[in-house]
C-alpha cells in the first residue's frame, strides 16, 4: 500500500512564525503535490514536483515555497504565517501522468 | 484557467434511493477522477476514468465520463449511510496536475 505521512495532525502557530509542513511516502512515486483545502473551495494545489530538486508553482504559491532534498520527502514552508493561512494541508503523490494521487492524513493549522 | 464545477454541493437523500452527482470542467482533458473524503479524514481513490465513455462501477457507486460534454457523472444505486461523506472529482490538466471540484457533502438518511 502506498502509505503517506505527514508531520503533524494539528498544528498551532503564531502570526509571523516560520512554520513547516513534512510529507513522506515510502512507495518511490515521482510526483508530490501540496494543496490546502478550504470549505466552498475544494482542494487548491499550492506547490508541486516531479523530482528531486525540482519544484514548479501550482496555482496559490503566494506565501508559501517548498523543498525536495530526497524523493521520499516534500516540505511546505510558510515563511511568515497569517491568519490567512489557516487551513486544512494536504499532501499527494503520484507515479506520473493517468495515475490517481494518493493522499497522506492532512495537517489542519491554526495561525493566531 | 481551468474550472471545475460540482452539483449538488449539499444532497440529502433518503436510504434506498438513487441519485447522481455532476461534474462540469471547462476545458479539454480525457482524464478525470472521483474521490471520497470522510469527515476528518483524507480522501480516496474511489475511480478513474482515462478516457470518452469509460464507465467504472464499484458496489453502489457507478462512475462515466463525457469527454465531449465535458461531463462526468457518480450514480448512486439504492443509497445506504455508509455512502454518506464528501465526494471530489478532480480532471487532470496536464503533467498529473489535478483541478478538483468544490465537492458533494452527500448525507444518507435512514
Amino acid at each position: 500500500d502506498v502509505k503517506v505521512t505527514q508531520s503533524s495532525r494539528y498544528l498551532v502557530k503564531r502570526t509571523g512564525e516560520k512554520v513547516f509542513l513534512e510529507c513522506v511516502q515510502d512507495m518511490d512515486h515521482e510526483n508530490m503535490f501540496w494543496y490546502r483545502q478550504d470549505p466552498g473551495l475544494g482542494l487548491r494545489l499550492i506547490y508541486f514536483s516531479y523530482d528531486v530538486k525540482m519544484k514548479e508553482k501550482g496555482d496559490i504559491p503566494e506565501g508559501y515555497s517548498v523543498s525536495r532534498e530526497k524523493k521520499e520527502r516534500f516540505s511546505l514552508i510558510l515563511e511568515s504565517a497569517s491568519t490567512n493561512q489557516t487551513s486544512m494541508y494536504l499532501c499527494a503523490n503520484g507515479p506520473g501522468p493517468i495515475n490517481e494521487q494518493f493522499f497522506g492524513p492532512g495537517t489542519r493549522l491554526t495561525v493566531l | 484557467e481551468l474550472k471545475v464545477e460540482q452539483n449538488p454541493l449539499f444532497l440529502s437523500m433518503q436510504e434506498g434511493k438513487n441519485y447522481t452527482i455532476y461534474c462540469n470542467y471547462s476545458t479539454t482533458s480525457d482524464r478525470l477522477y472521483w474521490y471520497r473524503q470522510d469527515p476528518g479524514k483524507s480522501l480516496e481513490s474511489l475511480f478513474v476514468l482515462l478516457s470518452n465513455g469509460a464507465v467504472k462501477q464499484e458496489g453502489r457507486l457507478m462512475a462515466s465520463l463525457d469527454t465531449k460534454a465535458r461531463l462526468s457523472t457518480l450514480h448512486i444505486t439504492a443509497a445506504v449511510h455508509d455512502l454518506s461523506a464528501t465526494y471530489f472529482c478532480a480532471v487532470d490538466k496536464g503533467g498529473n496536475q489535478f483541478y478538483f471540484g468544490t465537492g458533494t457533502s452527500l448525507t444518507v438518511i435512514p
